[in-house]
C-alpha cells in the first residue's frame, strides 16, 4: 500500500536561508508521482511542484525544488531564499498511476515552518 | 488548470443538523474529490464522484453519512449529515490539476457546536 511520511512536524528557518524538508515514500507501483503542497493558515491547498517518477532531472519550479531519490524512495522539497510569506504548512503527497480504481492522491501528516525574521 | 469555487468558505453549525457544501467547477472534469481535514491532521480522502453514477466512498465514510450529489460534469455536492462536534473539519473539493496533480477548492471550515 502507498504511504507518505513526513518526520518533521515542525520547522523553523531565518528570512533569506534554504531550508530542506523531509518526505519518503513507499509504493510497489512503477509509476507515480510526487507533489508538494503549501497550506497557509486560510486552509486553501497550493500547487507547489511535481516530480514523476520516470523523470530524470530533479523538477524546480522558481525557488522550489524537488531532491528526487528514487532508490531511497525520497522526495524533499527544497525551499531556497525563505521569505515571511513561506509560513505554512507544507504538504508531500503520492498519486499511483496504475494498480489503483480512482488513482487517488495520498498526503503526508505536513510540515509546519515557520520563517523568522 | 481548473478553477473551483467552493461555498460555503465557513460555517458554524448546532448539532444534529446537516450542512451542504458545493464545488463549481469553470471546466467539465470527470471526477470530483472529496477531503477532509481535521484540526492539526493531513489530508483524507473522503469519496471519489463520478457524474452519472453513484460515488465511491474509502474506508471509514459512508453514503449515510456524507451523501454526495454529483448532477453534471461542473458541479458537485457534499453533505455532512446529523453533524456531531467530531465533523469540525475543513472540507476540501479537488479536480485533476496541472502535472497529474488536484486543484483544490479553497475549503470549508466547519464547527460543529
Amino acid at each position: 500500500a502507498q504511504k507518505i511520511t513526513q518526520t518533521q512536524p515542525g520547522m523553523f528557518v531565518q528570512e533569506k536561508e534554504a531550508v530542506t524538508l523531509d518526505c519518503t515514500y513507499d509504493t510497489s507501483d512503477q509509476s507515480y508521482g510526487l507533489f508538494w503542497y503549501k497550506q497557509p493558515s486560510s486552509g486553501e491547498m497550493i500547487f507547489l511542484i511535481y516530480q514523476g517518477s520516470y523523470d530524470e532531472q530533479n523538477a524546480t519550479e522558481g525557488r522550489y525544488s524537488l531532491n528526487f531519490q528514487k532508490a531511497r524512495k525520497s522526495a524533499n522539497l527544497v525551499i531556497s531564499a525563505s521569505q515571511l510569506g513561506d509560513s505554512a504548512m507544507y504538504f508531500c503527497a503520492m498519486r499511483e498511476f496504475y494498480g489503483g480504481a480512482t488513482n487517488k492522491l495520498i498526503f503526508g501528516t505536513g510540515t509546519l515552518l515557520a520563517v523568522q525574521p | 488548470s481548473a478553477v473551483i469555487s467552493q461555498k460555503p468558505s465557513r460555517d458554524i453549525c448546532q448539532r444534529g443538523t446537516s450542512l451542504t457544501i458545493q464545488c463549481q467547477v469553470d471546466s467539465q472534469v470527470t471526477m470530483m474529490f472529496w477531503y477532509r481535514q481535521q484540526p492539526g491532521q493531513s489530508l483524507t480522502l473522503i469519496a471519489t464522484a463520478n457524474q452519472g453514477s453513484e460515488a465511491t466512498y474509502e474506508s471509514g465514510f459512508v453514503i449515510d453519512k456524507f451523501p454526495i450529489s454529483r448532477p453534471n460534469l461542473t458541479f458537485s455536492t457534499l453533505t455532512v449529515s446529523n453533524m456531531s462536534p467530531e465533523d469540525s473539519s475543513i472540507y476540501l473539493c479537488s479536480v485533476n490539476g496541472q502535472n497529474y496533480g488536484y486543484t483544490f477548492g479553497s475549503g470549508t471550515r466547519l464547527t460543529v457546536v
